[in-house]
């Protein structure tokens, strides 16, 4: 069974904090996403990773950074926190081509005071 | 930029009623996906679809794709509280890794 997992499922940090999201997939999946889901906005595509050390802007990636060290972790990098970053972040992870499903995780609502 | 549109935003139907959530693109699509999410979880895939015009099922789910791959649907028949959550489409444009996900449909069914 595919899993994907997320390093906390609630977090509360202050406006100018860094904050580290992880998200680990044992699958063996090429590629590896990160958004934020909002209501009405659906999930936006924060940055994709399709190898190591490889990633890709979506198509919100502003505050945002990532890192891909190893094949199975993604980790999502809020440099400054800002109260606009309150969200909830999904990881998603997937095999190679575009032909294949996404597997989310759990999830991380974030909470920007 | 490349976008696409779900409607309708929000449906609440009667428990036996049909339910239709329906996903548009400006351009092309490659294939498109379909995804639901439960309240308080996580999306979970339903289908994919890749030919021009497919139409496939899942028990009670019927999912469409457009002759022209630019839009799609998915049609639930005599719904059930087990239906209860967001729909998504997301769909992938010819050349790059990403899929563009609609905004979703909650669907909420009435007892």
């Amino acid at each position: 069974d595919v899993k994907v997992t997320q390093s906390s499922r609630y977090l509360v940090k202050r406006t100018g904090e860094k904050v580290f999201l992880e998200c680990v997939q044992d699958m063996d999946h090429e590629n590896m996403f990160w958004y934020r889901q909002d209501p009405g906005l659906g999930l936006r595509l924060i940055y994709f990773s399709y190898d190591v050390k490889m990633k890709e802007k979506g198509d919100i990636p502003e505050g945002y950074s990532v890192s891909r060290e190893k094949k199975e972790r993604f980790s999502l990098i809020l440099e400054s926190a800002s109260t606009n970053q309150t969200s909830m972040y999904l990881c998603a992870s997937r095999g190679s081509g575009n032909l294949y499903e996404q597997y989310f995780g759990p999830g991380t609502r974030l909470t920007v005071t | 930029g490349q976008q696409v549109m779900q409607i309708p935003q929000y449906q609440h139907v009667q428990e036996g009623e049909d339910f239709t959530t329906y996903c548009n693109s400006s351009t092309t699509l490659s294939n498109i996906q379909w995804y639901k999410q439960r309240p308080g979880g996580h999306p979970v895939f339903l289908i994919q679809l890749v030919k021009s015009g497919e139409v496939k099922k899942q028990k009670r789910l019927t999912f469409q794709f457009g002759e022209a791959k630019k839009n799609s649907s998915l049609h639930i028949t005599a719904t059930q509280t087990t239906d209860v959550g967001t729909y998504f489409c997301a769909g992938c444009y010819s050349g790059t890794y990403k899929y563009i996900f609609g905004t979703g449909t909650r669907l909420k069914v009435l007892a």
